[in-house]
C-alpha cells in the first residue's frame, strides 16, 4: 500500500524558519510534490523533487531522500501570509495519480 | 495564460440525484485529473484522463465517472448522490505525467 505521514499542525513566528517533514512508503515511487493550500482555496504548486537532494526556490526549499522515504519543506523568513496547509504528495507507477498526505496546518504568529 | 477553470463553483443537490461537473484545463495541457477533498479524508485521487482516455483510476465506486473531450475539457459525473459525497471537487491539469499539476478553484458540492 501507500502511506504518507506529515505533522498535523505547526506554529512558528514571523521571520523565523520552519521545516515541515514528510515520510512516505510507496511502491514504484516517481517523485514528490509539495503544495500550499490556503483555507477555501485550491492547492498551489511549490516544488517537485525526483532526485535526492535539495531544491531551492526563493524562500522555499525542498529536500528528498529516496532511500529513506523522507522529504522536508523548508520555509525561511516566514511571513503571515505563509499561514496555510502544506501538502506532501507522491506519484508512483507513472501517470498523474497524486497520493496526498493529510497536510500540515502552519500558523505563523507575529 | 488562463488557469484551470471549473464550473459550477457551488452546487446543492439532494440524495439520489446526479450531478455533472466541468473542468477546462490550461491551454496545451492534455492531462486532466480529478480529486475529492473532504475534512476527514483529505485529498483523494478520483481519475485521470489524457487524450480522451482514462489512464488511471482511484478507489471510488462506479457512481463516479468521467470523460474527456477532444479539446481536453473534462467532465465528471456522480450518480445517485449520497450525503458522503459532499466535498470540494478539484480538477488539475498538466502537460503530461510527472509534471506540475495546476489546480482549478474547485466545485463545492453539498448533498442534502
Amino acid at each position: 500500500g501507500q502511506n504518507i505521514d506529515q505533522p498535523t499542525e505547526m506554529t512558528a513566528t514571523e521571520g523565523a524558519i520552519v521545516q515541515i517533514n514528510c515520510t512516505y512508503q510507496t511502491s514504484g515511487f516517481n517523485g514528490l510534490f509539495w503544495y500550499q493550500q490556503h483555507a477555501g482555496e485550491a492547492p498551489t504548486f511549490l516544488s517537485y523533487n525526483v532526485l535526492d537532494g535539495l531544491e531551492e526556490k526563493g524562500r522555499f526549499s525542498s529536500f528528498l531522500s529516496r532511500s529513506k522515504g523522507y522529504s522536508y519543506l523548508l520555509l525561511k523568513e516566514l511571513q503571515m501570509k505563509d499561514s496555510a496547509s502544506y501538502l506532501c504528495a507522491v506519484t508512483s507507477g507513472g501517470y498523474n495519480k497524486l497520493i496526498f498526505g493529510a497536510g500540515t496546518r502552519l500558523a505563523v504568529h507575529p | 495564460k488562463a488557469g484551470v477553470t471549473q464550473t459550477p463553483r457551488y452546487l446543492i443537490k439532494t440524495r439520489g440525484q446526479q450531478v455533472t461537473l466541468s473542468c477546462s484545463p490550461i491551454s496545451g495541457h492534455r492531462s486532466v485529473s480529478w480529486y475529492q477533498q473532504t475534512p476527514g479524508q483529505g485529498l483523494q485521487f478520483l481519475f485521470e484522463y489524457f487524450s480522451e482516455t482514462q489512464r488511471n483510476k482511484g478507489n471510488f465506486p462506479g457512481r463516479f465517472s468521467g470523460r474527456q473531450f477532444s479539446n481536453s475539457r473534462s467532465e465528471m459525473n456522480v450518480s445517485t448522490l449520497e450525503l458522503g459525497d459532499s466535498a470540494l471537487y478539484l480538477c488539475a491539469s498538466s502537460r503530461d505525467y510527472n509534471n506540475e499539476q495546476f489546480f482549478g478553484p474547485g466545485t463545492r458540492l453539498t448533498v442534502l
